[in-house]
């Protein structure tokens, strides 16, 4: 069974430019989740998508936005990126909420 | 919201030796899992333990949810074993909607010498 797959792996970027950030969850799972990690704020969650519905965001600025296509597959979208952007994302999936995640290899952004 | 604490920040050990990691939380939760994280950024599973107590070869982990806490313990640790070490609480849902994230604790950095 396929894990969780994070496209692209890296990905390096100028501020101002957009950015956005794909995940395919494993195979039946219908919740998605992003999280950020950095150095200074460990990780954080960004938001949590169940059936092409957000159902839940973290404390992220209006610049971080997601969605949720039929087939569970979501995508993660940055604007007008900042220096501070620059950090390790996450996605996890999991068959339905409150169980079990299991996350994907990350996709690593530098923004410069 | 739920508050992660693990302890200790920091362990170095000598090869061979067993730890205890621990993880501390503020509230209810319906989830627990302790992940290792990988040179390469990658949470990998190692337990998912709301409650009651698991076991993976040297690796096990007791969580005690009605004094809000878990505990990772490695044995017969190997140098494969270095790394961060993560524990993630998901909160009990409020009625009527979810709320469901992983909050996560700061980790505790392993490190196993030869």
């Amino acid at each position: 069974k396929a894990g969780v797959t994070q496209t692209p792996r890296y990905l390096i970027k100028t501020r101002g430019q957009q950015v956005t950030l794909s995940c395919s969850p494993i195979s039946g799972h219908r919740s998605v989740s992003w999280y950020q990690q950095t150095p200074g704020q460990g990780l954080q969650f960004l938001f949590e998508y169940f059936s092409e519905t957000q159902r839940n965001k973290g404390n992220f600025p209006g610049r971080f936005s997601g969605r949720q296509f039929s087939n569970s597959r979501s995508e993660m979208n940055v604007s007008t990126l900042e220096l501070g952007d620059s950090a390790l994302y996450l996605c996890a999936s999991s068959l339905w909420d409150r169980l079990e995640a299991f996350f994907g290899q990350g996709t690593r952004l530098t923004v410069v | 919201g739920i508050q992660v604490e693990q302890s200790p920040p920091d362990l170095i050990l000598q090869e061979g030796a067993n730890s205890t990691l621990r993880c501390n939380f503020s509230d209810s939760v319906n989830n627990l899992q302790w992940f290792h994280q990988n040179p390469w950024g990658q949470l990998i599973n190692l337990f998912y333990i709301p409650s009651g107590t698991k076991q993976n070869g040297r690796l096990s982990a007791t969580t005690v949810a009605t004094e809000r806490y878990s505990l990772l313990y490695i044995s017969s640790s190997q140098t494969t074993d270095s790394g961060v070490y993560f524990c993630a609480v998901g909160g009990a849902s409020n009625s009527g909607g979810s709320n469901y994230k992983l909050t996560f604790g700061k980790g505790t950095l392993l490190t196993v010498n030869p």
